[in-house]
């Protein structure tokens, strides 16, 4: 089956613009968990939707935002980019199943955002 | 503040040895816990996962969960060239849908 599917690959931006970057879960699966990975901070946690409403938050500012369509897909946003927003955006499904498969994530390739 | 702990490596191993991949988190309610492998370039990709005390192999791969302790290891025996790259542990607290990465271990394998 198809797997998580991110586009697009590899962005450049310039400081103040915005960007919005889009993912397809996996046929089934209903929560959508997106990440930022940067050599520095590794994966960090910025926000996971279900059933179209999102349910769990990390640390990173408003200027950050989500949004999960009626069809699972999700879409996140980041306004006002910063240098320092450089980094690759990972996004993750899930199936939420019984414990042999709870809370396994299955990764997109990524959005790989440079911000000049 | 939960807090999953890795030493960033890197770990150099030979061609053919075994390679300890180690994980301390910090907090006692955690329930579930991922080792997932990270190539160069590439996206996080699950190779393990562990729920209870014990040791669970998979082929090559053995990951031991210690929840007095809290540690969770990775064993890759006869590790090979092709294991080379960032090795994620992840856990999660029991309820929670959201797990806490660490920042991950870089291991080499040379012939």
């Amino acid at each position: 089956k198809a797997g998580v599917t991110q586009t697009p690959r590899y962005l450049i931006k310039t400081r103040g613009q915005q960007v919005t970057l889009s993912c397809s879960p996996i046929s089934g699966h209903r929560s959508v968990s997106w990440y930022q990975q940067t050599p520095g901070q590794g994966l960090q946690f910025l926000f996971e939707y279900f059933s179209e409403t999102q349910r769990n938050k990390g640390n990173f500012p408003g200027r950050f935002s989500g949004r999960q369509f009626s069809n699972s897909r999700s879409e996140m946003n980041v306004s006002t980019l910063e240098l320092g927003d450089s980094a690759l955006y990972l996004c993750a499904s899930s199936n939420q199943g019984g414990l042999s498969g709870a809370n396994v994530l299955t990764f997109g390739a990524g959005s790989r955002l440079t911000v000049l | 503040q939960k807090e999953v702990e890795q030493n960033s490596g890197p770990l150099s191993v030979p061609e053919g040895a075994i390679a300890s991949l180690n994980c301390t988190y910090s907090d006692r309610g955690s329930q579930s816990f991922f080792w997932y492998r990270q190539y160069s370039g590439k996206s996080p990709e699950l190779i393990m996962s562990i729920y209870s005390n014990g040791d669970k192999e998979d082929g090559r791969f053995t990951a031991q969960l210690n929840k007095a302790s809290q540690y969770v290891s990775l064993l890759i025996r006869d590790s090979q060239p092709s294991d080379s790259a960032t090795y994620l542990c992840a856990v999660n607290e029991g309820g929670s849908y959201i797990p806490t990465f660490g920042r991950g271990t870089s291991l080499i394998v040379h012939p």
